[in-house]
């Protein structure tokens, strides 16, 4: 089964700085998608970015960027230019192919403090 | 569109007693789920629907029911809330399979369970 690990349950960064968020994945699948989402303190889960394996090139959202590397099955998200409204939880999430059970994998999140 | 619409927001609940969260989206997606989320802790998946008349249980589906009669109500039935349900509740929708398209939740359900 598929499994996603964020292995930072807590991160700050100082506003306008950058931050990287962590997320690892185990699979044995060629081809998937890889998202993050955000959940402000008003619970609402957002989609900020998300990544198709089979492209090389790293997704980019404006201030949102990731490092994808299939090798070694890592989808890191990087805040550049950190507001005080990027402050929340974000969950890095695989889906997979299968058209008959769980499609989505969410990992544990990382809290993330934007500090003024 | 009105996406994935839950009711209610907010619930009070006695040990013992029963009630049905209700879920709805109007995108017509083929996937659906429940996952319940715990203070400063992720989702975890309940239960989940692939198409109507098909569920299948998740990570933690002990206490809870569902159904799927058609492609846009999936509710999420508890059969005797216990204290260790107080939770957040939160339904999603997707198309199924392998696509780029992301996974839409609700707004949640706070749920107490005293």
């Amino acid at each position: 089964a598929q499994t996603v690990t964020q292995s930072q349950p807590e991160m700050s960064v100082q506003e306008a700085e950058t931050v990287t968020l962590s997320c690892t994945y185990d699979t044995s699948e060629s081809d998937y998608y890889l998202f993050w989402y955000k959940q402000p303190p008003s619970r609402q889960m957002i989609l900020v970015i998300r990544q198709e394996a089979y492209k090389q090139q790293n997704a980019t959202e404006n201030r949102f960027s990731v490092n994808f590397q299939k090798a070694a099955k890592s989808f890191s998200l990087k805040i550049s230019d950190s507001q005080l409204g990027d402050a929340a939880m974000y969950f890095c999430a695989y889906r997979t192919d299968d058209n008959y059970g769980q499609n989505f994998v969410f990992g544990p999140g990382t809290r993330l403090s934007v500090l003024p | 569109n009105a996406g994935v619409t839950q009711t209610p927001k907010f619930q009070v609940l006695k040990t013992g007693q029963s009630m049905t969260l209700q879920c709805a989206q109007d995108m017509n997606h083929e996937y659906m789920s429940w996952y319940r989320q715990d203070p400063g802790m992720g989702l975890r998946l309940i239960h989940y629907s692939v198409g109507a008349g098909i569920t299948d249980q998740g990570e933690v589906p002990n206490g809870y029911n569902v159904s799927r009669s058609t492609t846009e109500d999936f509710p999420l039935r508890l059969l005797s809330a216990a204290p260790s349900q107080t939770s957040v509740y939160f339904c999603a929708s997707s198309y199924a399979g392998l696509k780029i398209d992301e996974q839409f939740f609700g707004p949640g359900t706070r749920l107490t369970v005293l």
